[in-house]
């Protein structure tokens, strides 16, 4: 198993660019997730989905949007980059009571 | 609501030497408790967790944490470290769903000779 994946592991953007980050899992776990990671605060909860054609909000919801069609995949997409979301992401899925975290993105918005 | 504390955002220890990481939790319904660590430009790894029974719980990498209720505290403790310990460790709390973390802010701990 290849347990969580995310792309890109690197990107630079502009303020106001779109984009959108990857992220699979091949354990078939219906429960997925999106955190972010600043210097200091730890990760905080951007969305989480229960599973497919299922999301929700997290701590810091704001400016991301999720979807989940399918149970493999989960992307992040940022519609207007904004310097305050230069951060590193981390995806991760959930079986039980155990978090599975993808390598981390990391995002710089010039 | 759920919040995390950790009391110390740098530990710095010598090779070989205890160190004990501090975590303070608050929670108005009982909890799943868990210890994170997070190796140079890596994700996250499972350490340990509590989830019910010994208060005491092993880890990997000899680590262990002791559940304290009554100081709603689950500090993580090795009693002799190495140099490749060096990372930051995060401790996590959860509702017993597990479904959703709320995370310390992190404590870097940097191991010397």
């Amino acid at each position: 198993n290849a347990g969580v994946t995310q792309t890109p592991k690197f990107q630079v953007l502009k303020t106001g660019q779109s984009m959108t980050l990857q992220c699979a899992q091949d354990m078939n776990h219906e429960y997925m997730s999106w955190y972010r990671q600043d210097p200091g605060m730890g990760l905080r909860l951007i969305h989480y989905s229960v599973g497919a054609g299922i999301t929700d909000q997290g701590e810091v919801p704001n400016g991301y949007n999720v979807s989940r069609s399918t149970t493999e995949d989960f992307p992040l997409r940022l519609l207007s980059a904004a310097p305050s979301q230069t951060s590193v992401y981390f995806c991760a899925s959930t079986r039980g009571d155990e978090q599975f975290f993808g390598p981390g993105t990391r995002l710089t918005v010039l | 609501a759920q919040s995390v504390t950790q009391l110390d955002s740098q530990v710095p220890v010598f090779e070989e030497a205890p160190v004990e990481l501090r975590c303070n939790y608050s929670s108005s319904v009982s909890v799943y408790l868990f210890w994170y660590v997070q190796y140079p430009n890596q994700g996250l790894q499972l350490l340990l967790k509590y989830l019910s029974g010994s208060t005491l719980v092993k880890g990997i990498n000899g680590f262990e944490a002791e559940f304290n209720k009554s100081q709603t505290s689950f500090h993580l403790r090795k009693p002799s470290v190495h140099i490749s310990d060096t990372a930051e460790y995060f401790c996590a709390v959860s509702d017993p769903t597990a479904s959703k973390l709320t995370f310390g802010t992190g404590t870097r701990l940097q191991v010397t000779l």
